[in-house]
């Protein structure tokens, strides 16, 4: 399974759009890239996926390089809401056919 | 539909007591999951069922039991609960295909062993 790295916390105000940025060297052929938001006393929500190129929806847009060692999820226009924990997700462990949760980037978004 | 249903929501345990944490899900999901949250951590996997019939150990199963009841019902008990178990506990379901990374998670039962 691939390892990610993601920033710890990042902080933005309301209205700029925010980039978090994920590497994952070790991405595997067959792998698909996904997010996940958090809210405190929340599960986790899937945001959005991509295998390459650019994906956008109604919530984000990703954006994902040729060699696909990284990948950025853009928030445009960032409110009050948005502060959140957001995990960057390389592909799934077919041994458990699960999903492998790193410690992921704190969101904080001030007035 | 609820997605994903779990209960307690709540529960403060004493020290060797004994609970089950019971999860429901109306997606017709053949996989379901048990994690565990620590506070300012990420999601660690106890214990997944890929099917019905079948459950496996995550990351950190020790101190857990599971029974999936049937395609819809995964429950985990904690046959003696310690104060390292003091968590919030998630339950997922996935379609479970290979490239398919959407899941779903209930709201989480905050356990704390006193």
């Amino acid at each position: 399974l691939a390892k990610t790295t993601q920033p710890i916390s990042m902080d933005s105000y309301e209205g700029q759009e925010v980039n978090i940025t994920c590497s994952h060297n070790n991405i595997a052929t067959n792998d698909y890239i996904t997010w996940y938001q958090q809210f405190p006393s929340q599960g986790p929500r899937f945001i959005i996926q991509g295998y390459k190129t650019k994906v956008t929806n109604e919530v984000a847009s990703l954006f994902i390089p040729a060699d696909r060692k990284s990948s950025t999820l853009s928030l445009p226009r960032v409110s009050l809401s948005d502060t959140a924990v957001y995990y960057c997700l390389v592909g799934v462990d077919t041994g458990r056919r699960a999903l492998t949760f790193g410690s992921g980037t704190r969101l904080q978004v001030q007035p | 539909n609820a997605g994903v249903t779990q209960n307690p929501k709540f529960q403060v345990l004493k020290t060797g007591q004994s609970m089950t944490l019971q999860c429901a899900q109306d997606m017709n999901h053949n996989s379901m999951y048990w994690y565990r949250q620590d506070p300012g951590m990420g999601l660690r996997l106890i214990y997944y069922s890929a099917s019905e019939g079948t459950t496996d150990k995550g990351e950190v199963p020790n101190g857990y039991n599971v029974s999936r009841l049937n395609k819809r019902e995964f429950s985990l008990r904690l046959e003696s609960a310690a104060p390292s178990q003091t968590s919030v506990y998630f339950c997922a379901t996935r379609r479970g295909t290979e490239t398919n990374t959407e899941a779903f998670f209930g709201q989480g039962t905050r356990l704390t062993v006193v």
